[in-house]
């Protein structure tokens, strides 16, 4: 398989539940990051990885909580989430350097009921 | 300041006609990167086009191409003979040269009328 693949495609979770998005990407990319679009906003950087390194966190509340056991592999956990989290989440990947672009996954619906 | 601006919110393109979509940027890197990206309402993110600080052409990928004023500090993406398929979300990106991440602008958004 090619690309970078995120499951699930949509989720429907209560206030309550923890879940996980996940992230794969098998194109030997070195970095990895979570964004946030919600409607009508701007991406929103969430987490980067580097070498497996988490080298910037956007001040996301602690209710996002990010795993990368890997390089091929990046994880969202998810708990507590308030309705406002409700948004599209994408996964991207890259080499590093300045002629190399993301690869991004399909992205995850998250609403959060 | 922000390092990436889109100043068109929205635009509306009959189908056919050509459209430029703007972005200029700001970085006191010499070497950069900048990328066009587009988003269809199914979410995916698709790369359309790039373009490095040291290249002297245009970069063109199709019916896509860049208009590349570096002493401007501009990147415009041009889209030729304009399809019903190019409705969607636009971003203009910018890597710079001691980054780990890309910066992205807020978007246009494009409605190709038939």
């Amino acid at each position: 398989e090619t690309g970078v693949t995120q499951t699930p495609r949509h989720l429907v979770m209560g206030m309550t539940n923890k879940k996980s998005l996940k992230c794969e990407q098998h194109l030997g990319h070195n970095a990895m990051y979570w964004y946030k679009q919600s409607a009508k906003k701007p991406l929103e950087l969430m987490f980067v990885y580097s070498l497996e390194e988490r080298v910037e966190n956007n001040s996301v509340p602690s209710r996002f909580s990010p795993e990368c056991p890997n390089s091929s592999h990046l994880f969202l956990h998810l708990h507590t989430l308030q309705p406002e989290d409700s948004a599209l989440y994408l996964c991207a990947s890259s080499q590093l350097g300045v002629s190399y672009g993301y690869t991004f996954g399909s992205g995850t619906r998250l609403t959060v009921v | 300041a922000q390092k990436i601006t889109q100043t068109q919110p929205g635009m509306f393109v009959q189908e056919k006609e050509a459209v430029t979509l703007d972005c200029t940027y700001d970085t006191s890197d010499q070497s950069y990167g900048l990328f066009w990206y587009k988003q269809p309402s199914s979410g995916e993110m698709i790369f359309l086009i790039y373009q490095g600080s040291y290249d002297e052409q245009n970069a063109t990928e199709g019916r896509y191409s860049l208009n590349f004023q570096k002493a401007r500090k501009s990147a415009n993406l041009v889209i030729s003979a304009s399809q019903l398929g190019d409705s969607a979300m636009y971003f203009c990106a910018m890597r710079e040269s001691r980054d780990d991440k890309i910066i992205f602008g807020k978007g246009t958004r494009l409605h190709i009328l038939p």
